[in-house]
């Protein structure tokens, strides 16, 4: 079956790097997506890969993809507070229209 | 202007009432999405529209109807309300799978 599992809560220090890492099961994934979660508000889609890549990088943003051991990774370069939030996993298999989402982890960043 | 917005953000009912929540995209999104999140910050997909027609129906009780009735609406409509379905219920958009654009979501509390 489906399934998207990411560890639930990541502290780091200001200015330190994150990263926060995702498994899932589904060997048909073509897409894999991070969304960011601010408290009170809705999930914002930050950066995706497809599956037959393994790295995407877009500013302070770094996707890894290891397809053998479905692990998938988010780094954030230089973390701010502004990045405190919870981010989520999720994957869209080859049919495309159902996305599942991993339980969040949140991001608790200290000044 | 709101990409997509859903009314009301507060609902508070008593168990077995009927209610209704509403969403909007002004985004000219063909699809559009209702999740549910529950205090654990789980999110589960329960319905997904394209172009008006149902193509994601997940597991989800009769008590719950969606409804289109354009390409840019798409409500929800609980009956008989029980104390499980609080949650944080959240309308999304996109062009195509996976949902791009969350609304604010709408907190219901059956009491």
């Amino acid at each position: 079956g489906e399934d998207v599992e990411q560890s639930l809560f990541l502290s780091v220090r200001e200015g330190d790097s994150s990263v926060i890492n995702c498994t899932y099961t589904d060997s048909s994934s073509t897409y894999l997506y991070w969304y960011k979660q601010e408290p009170g508000a809705g999930l914002q889609l930050l950066t995706y890969i497809f599956s037959n890549m393994d790295m995407k990088q877009d500013q302070r943003l770094t996707v890894l993809l290891n397809k053998k051991d479905k692990h998938l990774s988010l780094r954030i370069a230089d973390t701010q507070t502004g990045d405190s939030a919870i981010y989520f996993c999720a994957e869209t298999n080859t049919g495309g229209f159902k996305t599942i989402f991993g339980a969040g982890t949140r991001l608790f960043v200290k000044a | 202007d709101t990409a997509v917005s859903q009314t009301p953000k507060y609902l508070v009912t008593q168990m077995g009432n009927d209610k209704s929540i509403k969403c909007e995209q002004n985004l000219g999104h063909d699809t559009m999405y209702w999740y549910k999140q529950d205090s654990k910050k789980f999110l589960k997909i329960m319905f997904s529209y394209n172009n008006k027609e149902l193509i994601i129906n997940e597991t989800v009780p009769n008590r719950f109807s969606p409804k289109s009735p354009d390409k840019a609406h798409l409500n929800l409509h609980i009956n008989s309300l029980e104390l499980g379905d609080s949650a944080v219920y959240f309308c999304a958009s996109s062009q195509e799978s996976p949902p791009r654009v969350f609304g604010p979501g709408t907190r219901l509390t059956v009491l």
